[in-house]
């Protein structure tokens, strides 16, 4: 079964600074797709970001990009220039195929003025 | 487009009550997925339909729960003689098939059930 991890449970960041955020990921599965999903206060969780796990070029997405290590089965996110918009929690997701998508228990990110 | 709408955003019951859920998804997404998120975890994923089939159902969907989505457009989750353990947010999503593939699922806000 594939499992996804997230060992940060919360972080805070003054506006501007850049962050990163952690995920690692377990499956047997080659082919494959990662996520990264934001759920600001009381709205409606987004896609922010994706990888196909068989493109080796980081995928980026204005001011966030994504660290993928195959080998490693890390995936990270990266926001640069955060802004108070982007405080939300954050999940990190895995899908293989067209199959339902599991998600991490999320990091909760504060972004302070 | 007035994106994925569920019904009741809250609700609070007695445990023991039936309680029903609707989601509307966006129209002509011909996918639904169910997720439960309790506080401080990732949501869980429950079941899901592919027009009015539904094709997968959690471990985690106990014989209390039902869901339906009889004509493919919205959907109903069915929690019967309800427990505390069922307080958490359910919440709908749905996608088109292009966007199932590479995970582009729309979420709603989600209906939180709270059983006293």
């Amino acid at each position: 079964a594939q499992t996804v991890t997230q060992s940060q449970p919360e972080m805070s960041v003054q506006e501007a600074e850049t962050v990163t955020l952690s995920c690692t990921y377990d499956t047997s599965e080659n082919n494959y797709y990662l996520f990264w999903y934001k759920q600001p206060p009381s709205r409606q969780m987004i896609l922010v970001i994706r990888q196909e796990a068989y493109k080796q070029q980081n995928a980026t997405e204005n001011r966030f990009s994504v660290n993928f290590q195959k080998a490693a089965k890390s995936f990270s996110l990266k926001i640069s220039d955060s802004q108070l918009g982007d405080t939300a929690m954050y999940f990190c997701a895995f899908m293989k195929g067209d199959d339902k998508i599991i998600f991490g228990k999320g990091t909760r990110l504060h972004i302070l003025p | 487009d007035t994106g994925v709408s569920q019904d009741p955003r809250h609700k609070i019951t007695k445990r023991g009550q039936n309680v029903t859920f609707r989601c509307d998804p966006i129209s002509e997404h011909n996918r639904l997925y169910w997720y439960r998120q309790t506080l401080g975890q990732g949501p869980e994923f429950l079941t899901y339909f592919q027009n009015e089939a539904q094709l997968e159902k959690s471990r985690l969907l106990s014989d209390r729960f039902s869901a339906e989505r009889p004509k493919g457009s919205f959907s109903t989750l069915e929690i019967q003689r309800t427990e505390q353990g069922d307080s958490a947010m359910y919440l709908c999503a749905s996608s088109t098939l292009a966007g199932a593939n590479t995970g582009e699922l729309f979420f709603g806000e989600g209906s939180r059930l709270t059983v006293l």
